[in-house]
Parts: C-alpha cells; structure tokens; sequence
C-alpha cells in the first residue's frame, strides 16, 4: 500500500505554542490533504494541496496553515494552539490527476493534545 | 456543496448476522460515492467506491452497496460479518469533477460473539 507516514504519532503541547505536523509520502502523489477526526464529526477537510506550493482550504481551515515545498512533504502549522485543536490528525495522499475517483490513502494519525 | 448524513452512529450486531449502514447524500447531478473503514488505532481504507455503471457495488472483505439514485442512497451491506468487521466506517461523496471529498459523520460497527 502506499506510504504515507505522519510525525509525531503523539503530542501534547500548552495553549498558545505553535505546532507542526509532518506528513510524508514515497509514492509521489500529487494531492495530498489534512484532515481532523473528532467524535460526532466525521473527518473533516483542514486544507488540501494540489501539487508543490499549491494548497487551498478546506471546511475547517481557521487556525491552520500548511506547506508543501516537495511533492512528498506536507506540512501543517497551528500558529497558537487552542484546547478546540485537540483533535487527531489524518493525512492523506492521492494519486493521479486529483479528478475526485481515485482514491485516498491515509496515514495513521496524529493524536495532539493541547492543554 | 455536497453533504452526507449516515443515519446510525452505533450498529450492534451479533456474528455471522446481516448488516446494512445507511448512508444519504444531498442531491447532484452526478456524484461520486465511497465507503472507507477504520480499523481501531489505523487511518482510513478503501472499501468500494461507486463512478458510474452498475449500481451494486462490491468491495474487500465481502461487503457491497447499492446507489440509488431516486432515494440518494449509498447503502453498505454485508450478509454475514465477523468479529474482524468491528470498525468505524465513513460515507462519503464528491460531485463528478475537481472537488474534494465530504465524509459523514461515521458509524460504529460493533460485532459480538
């Protein structure tokens, strides 16, 4: 399967500290997404790239920015962390032209806790 | 925007028991529809997907889902699950084009021996 691995696995950090999420994949996909998963929420899209220095936001996009300077990195920054950011991360990497059949292949979270 | 709404948050069932998980979606012209599962402490896995075509689906570890249209329906069903079926599974659907994917909320299913 692909591979998309996500750093760090676990973290807990204050209120008010900046954070980043890594997100990287072998398999030189070009769309890659970040999603947040909270319970009675589903997966919800937080931003999304359509290629190297392209990104756009997605539904829940407020108090987060990414980055993408290769193709196989993406990166995503809370400037200030909040309590409401507590949540786990998913990142997601999709191959071919990004027209929306192909599917999504997931990381294995992040759990990030901000107290 | 598209929008998606599985009606169960919670199925309970016992083992090599029938399952369906229901699975709405808002109205387009054309969509795409997807199942993913999460297995406990593990990112999201392709189940089925629905483009075009045959409206019965069939997908990995013997479950399917039937699209219909009239009803914007995009319900999961497996006739006999296994204690390994135990998992969360997400809806979701994209209009036919260059838009991202829209999950529902998730539904637990929770197989018994």
């Amino acid at each position: 399967d692909a591979g998309i691995t996500q750093s760090p696995r676990h973290k807990v950090t204050e209120t008010g500290t900046p954070v980043t999420l890594r997100c990287h994949q072998t398999e030189n996909h070009r769309y890659m997404y970040w999603y947040r998963q909270d319970p009675g929420h589903g997966l919800r899209l937080i931003h999304y790239s359509y290629g190297v220095k392209d990104t756009d936001k997605g539904e829940v996009s407020d108090g987060y920015s990414v980055s993408r300077s290769k193709t196989e990195d993406f990166l995503l920054t809370l400037e200030s962390a909040t309590s409401s950011q507590t949540s786990v991360y998913f990142c997601a990497s999709q191959a071919g032209t990004g027209v929306t059949n192909e599917k999504l292949f997931f990381g294995s979270g992040t759990q990030l806790s901000v107290l | 925007a598209q929008s998606v709404t599985q009606l169960d948050s919670q199925v309970p069932v016992f083992e090599e028991a029938p399952v369906e998980l229901r699975c709405n979606y808002s109205s387009s012209v054309s969509v795409y529809l997807f199942w993913y599962v999460q297995y406990p402490n593990q990112g999201l896995q392709l189940l089925l997907k629905y483009l075009s075509g045959s409206t019965l689906v069939k997908g990995i570890n013997g479950f399917e889902a039937e699209f219909n249209k009239s009803q914007t329906s995009f319900h999961l069903r497996k006739p006999s699950v296994h204690i390994s079926d135990t998992a969360e599974y997400f809806c979701a659907v994209s209009d036919s084009g260059y838009s991202t994917l829209t999950f529902g909320k998730g539904t637990m299913l929770l197989v018994s021996p």
